[in-house]
This record gives structure tokens, sequence and C-alpha cells, in this order.
């Protein structure tokens, strides 16, 4: 059974702070890993995905992902309280049959 | 308009009764799914289709159906409606490619079962 972990939180953090999202997994040939964010009662939406070593950055968002530790985070700058919202991790394996595994989310409050 | 559409967007319904959740998408994907969501358990999902011909059970199939009448509709059934299908139900398409499978969300169903 393929897991993905994520503190449920509540992650309190002061407007302005960075906040730091984790997300641990268990199956070794997973390939792409994604952030989604989703507000209470809407839909989940992409904020990125990665699939190489390393960081990626997009505007205040930045992922990192180390395959050796099975460890993906989301990195927030600057953060704003409408940032608060459940972050979801998802992780999808090789090969065109895989689906993606999504852990239970983090909720993040950003407080002004 | 939205790429992912969901009808009805709420229902409220009685024990025992059929409902059908509609899901249509103009994002020319192959790919669709159904999850639910409850509070503390994340998503769920329910059924896919890689697909028209192609349908299969997700990790909570029992008490649901589906059909794929096309590549942009993908519907859900719960032939007979019980209080724990209480939920928010969404509907998502991607599109295999580059090794990578992103999925794109509808804007979901809430419905209660009394």
């Amino acid at each position: 059974q393929k897991e993905v972990e994520q503190n449920s939180g509540p992650l309190s953090v002061p407007e302005g702070a960075i906040a730091s999202l984790n997300c641990t997994y268990s199956d070794r040939g997973s390939q792409s890993f994604f952030w989604y964010r989703q507000y209470s009662g809407k839909s989940p939406e992409l904020i990125m995905f990665i699939y190489s070593n390393g960081d990626k950055e997009d505007g205040r968002f930045t992922a990192q992902l180390n395959k050796a530790s099975q460890y993906v985070s989301l990195l927030i700058r600057d953060s704003q309280p409408s940032d608060s919202a459940t972050y979801l991790c998802a992780v999808i394996g090789q090969g065109g049959s895989e689906k993606l595994v999504f852990g239970k989310g983090t909720k993040l409050t950003v407080n002004p | 308009d939205a790429d992912v559409t969901q009808t009805p967007r709420n229902r409220i319904t009685k024990t025992g009764k059929r409902i059908m959740l509609e899901c249509s998408q103009t994002k020319g994907h192959d790919r669709m799914y159904w999850y639910r969501q409850d509070p503390g358990l994340g998503l769920r999902l329910i059924y896919y289709s890689f697909d028209v011909k192609d349908i299969n059970k997700g990790e909570i199939s029992d008490g649901y159906s589906v059909s794929r009448q096309a590549q942009a509709k993908f519907s859900l059934s719960l032939e007979s409606a019980i209080p724990n299908q209480t939920a928010l139900y969404f509907c998502a398409t991607s599109d295999w490619g580059q090794n990578t499978d992103t999925q794109y969300f509808g804007p979901g169903t809430r419905l209660t079962v009394l």
C-alpha cells in the first residue's frame, strides 16, 4: 500500500514569515510530486509539481525534493493571510497505469 | 467557462434514493476520476477511467457505480444512498504526458443523505 504522510497541523505562522510544509512517501519508485492548495469547501488547485531532486521555485513557492530520503516539502515565503488553506501533497509512480496518491493534507493558518 | 464542471453542486436526498452526479470536461483529457472527501480522511478515490472503454475501481467503490458516456463525460451513481455517503465529491481529469499525470479538479458536489 503506497502511502503519503503529512502532518495534519494546524500549522500557524505570522504574516510575512516562511511557512514550511512537509511530506514523506513510502514508494521509492515514485516519480512525480505535486502540491495542491485547497480552501475550505473548495476544490484542490495545483500549485506546482516537481520530479527532479533539488529545488523548484515559482513566485513565493519553492518545492524541494529529496528522493533518497523520500521527502518533499513546500516553502511559502512572505506568507499572506490568503495562503491560509489546506495543502495536499500527492505522489505518482512510474508508468502510465499509476494513479496519484494523496496525503491527508496540512492545514496552514497565516495570522495577520 | 470552467474546464471541469460538476452537476449538481449541492444535493440533499433521503436514504434509499438513487442519485447520479455528473461530470463534464472540455480539457480534452482521456483520464477521469471520482473522489470523495470527508473531514480528516483526505481525498479517497472511488472510480477512475483512463479512456472511454476503461473503468477501474478505486479504494472505496462499494455502493457506487460509474458510467463513461464519452471522453468528456463521467457519471457517478449511488444506487441506494445511505447517510455515510454524505460527503464532498470531486471529479478530476488528467492527461498522461511527459511521464507525469497532473490532475485538475471540478468544483465539487456537496451531497447530504438524510
